[in-house]
């Protein structure tokens, strides 16, 4: 099993550019999610899906857009990449909403 | 709504122990969460405790929970280097279809 995996591990953007982030997981999780992480601010919930063909807010979801595509992959969209969406992007998936989460390696995005 | 909260940074010597804080303020907590995250990589569960527990030890690993005070904390005996990491707690309350987590604590453990 590879748990979870994201593409890319590492993206530059310019400003206005638009991209998505994808994620996919092979533990037949109910709830996946994206998270932000910045330096001081901890990890931040952007988007979360507690079930196949649900979406929610998170605390930051202002820029974002997210798609559960169907129960393995959860993809988070840039429509036009800002200075202040540099982060590190985590996904995670869970078997609901109480479970553990089980996180991927991460993304690292720069947005110039 | 749900806020977690820890101190930022601790630093202990190789062999003493560690022992990490955190508040929460929603009582409705019914998990309470430890996650690890090494440098470069996506956070691991270490470990959780029901709400309805007081202590929970998993070898090195020692987890109290004080719901009259909404305090947790996570205590690492015998604390080597490799236990360098961030650590965050999270709670995860009734009827919420997620889990809140904190800032995270930077443990540093110097030789």
């Amino acid at each position: 099993n590879a748990g979870v995996t994201q593409t890319p591990k590492f993206q530059v953007l310019k400003t206005g550019q638009s991209m998505t982030l994808q994620c996919a997981q092979d533990m037949n999780h109910n709830s996946m999610y994206w998270y932000r992480q910045d330096p001081g601010m901890g990890l931040r919930l952007i988007y979360y899906s507690a079930s196949e063909g649900t979406t929610d807010k998170g605390e930051v979801p202002n820029g974002y857009n997210v798609s559960r595509l169907n129960k393995r992959e959860f993809s988070l969209r840039l429509e036009s990449a800002a200075p202040s969406q540099t982060s590190v992007y985590f996904c995670a998936s869970s078997e609901g909403g109480w479970a553990e989460q089980f996180f991927g390696p991460g993304t690292r995005l720069t947005v110039l | 709504g749900e806020d977690v909260e820890q101190s930022l940074f601790l630093s202990v010597r190789e062999g003493d122990s560690s022992v990490i804080n955190c508040t929460y303020t929603d009582s409705s907590s019914t998990y309470l969460y430890w996650y690890k995250q090494e440098p470069g990589a996506g956070l691991q569960l270490l470990t959780y405790i029901f709400s309805n527990m007081d202590m929970k030890q998993d070898q090195r690993l020692t987890v109290l929970l004080n719901k009259k005070d909404k305090h947790l904390s996570l205590r690492i005996a015998d604390t080597q280097t490799g236990d360098s990491a961030i650590y965050f707690c999270a709670e995860k309350c009734t009827n919420a279809g997620k889990s809140t987590f904190g800032d995270g604590t930077t443990l540093t453990v110097k030789p």
